[in-house]
């Protein structure tokens, strides 16, 4: 099955900083690499993804690049504002039939004002 | 488009009880897939169903946990005889199927909570 790892586990910004999380997978089959945004008491929310035919995508303050051959990908937040703060997973999709997602560990995005 | 609706959005039941877990998808979707969540976790597949099939159910346990997703009406998960390390969030999504990868869209979640 895929190992997922995502580092770092917390990370605190000023606002107005970037911020940059990554995630390791070990599926070299994956294609479809997504990024999920979580606040407290709710579900995932789909913020951005990427297909493994690009290396890099970007909407507006938020850009994912990826490294097919190094099996990782990164999402990069400019400009953060106190409403970035949340708990952000990378969700690499498995190969298999089901192609469910496996999710990374989670990292904790704080925004300090 | 109302977006993945699932009830109730918290449960209390205690041990030995049955907890029954809904799941509406998005209108058009005919793709559904639960997950689990422990606290300070990331998401665990349980199982991924179709309209009265299903498809995986490889991420779910092999007793007293049970899905369906009937030709009308919401997609259920049942957990029978609920044990306190069943208390976590789970989640559904939804998807429209087909392609070669798939959007999932997920719901609020319902907290369990057993006593």
């Amino acid at each position: 099955g895929e190992n997922v790892e995502q580092h770092p586990s917390t990370l605190s910004v000023q606002e107005g900083d970037s911020a940059v999380i990554k995630c390791t997978y070990s599926d070299s089959a994956s294609n479809y690499f997504p990024w999920y945004k979580q606040e407290l008491g709710k579900g995932p929310q789909l913020i951005i993804d990427i297909r493994s035919n690009v290396g890099e995508k970007k909407d507006q303050r938020i850009a994912v690049t990826l490294n097919k051959t190094a099996k990782h990908f990164s999402l990069h937040i400019t400009e953060t504002q106190p409403e970035d703060s949340a708990v952000y997973f990378c969700a690499p999709i498995s190969s298999g039939s089901a192609r469910q997602l496996t999710f990374g560990s989670g990292t904790q995005l704080t925004v300090l004002p | 488009n109302a977006g993945v609706m699932q009830n109730p959005r918290h449960l209390v039941r205690r041990r030995g009880q049955e907890a029954r877990l809904r799941c509406s998808p998005m209108k058009g979707h005919s793709h559904v897939y639960w997950y689990r969540q422990l606290p300070e976790e990331g998401l665990k597949f349980m199982v991924y169903l179709q309209k009265e099939n299903i498809i995986d159910e490889s991420g779910m346990p092999k007793e007293r946990f049970s899905a369906e997703f009937p030709k009308e009406g919401p997609s259920i998960l049942r957990i029978q005889q609920v044990v306190r390390g069943d208390s976590a969030a789970y989640f559904c999504a939804s998807h429209v199927g087909g392609g070669s990868y798939n959007e999932q869209f997920f719901g609020p979640g319902t907290r369990l909570t057993v006593l």
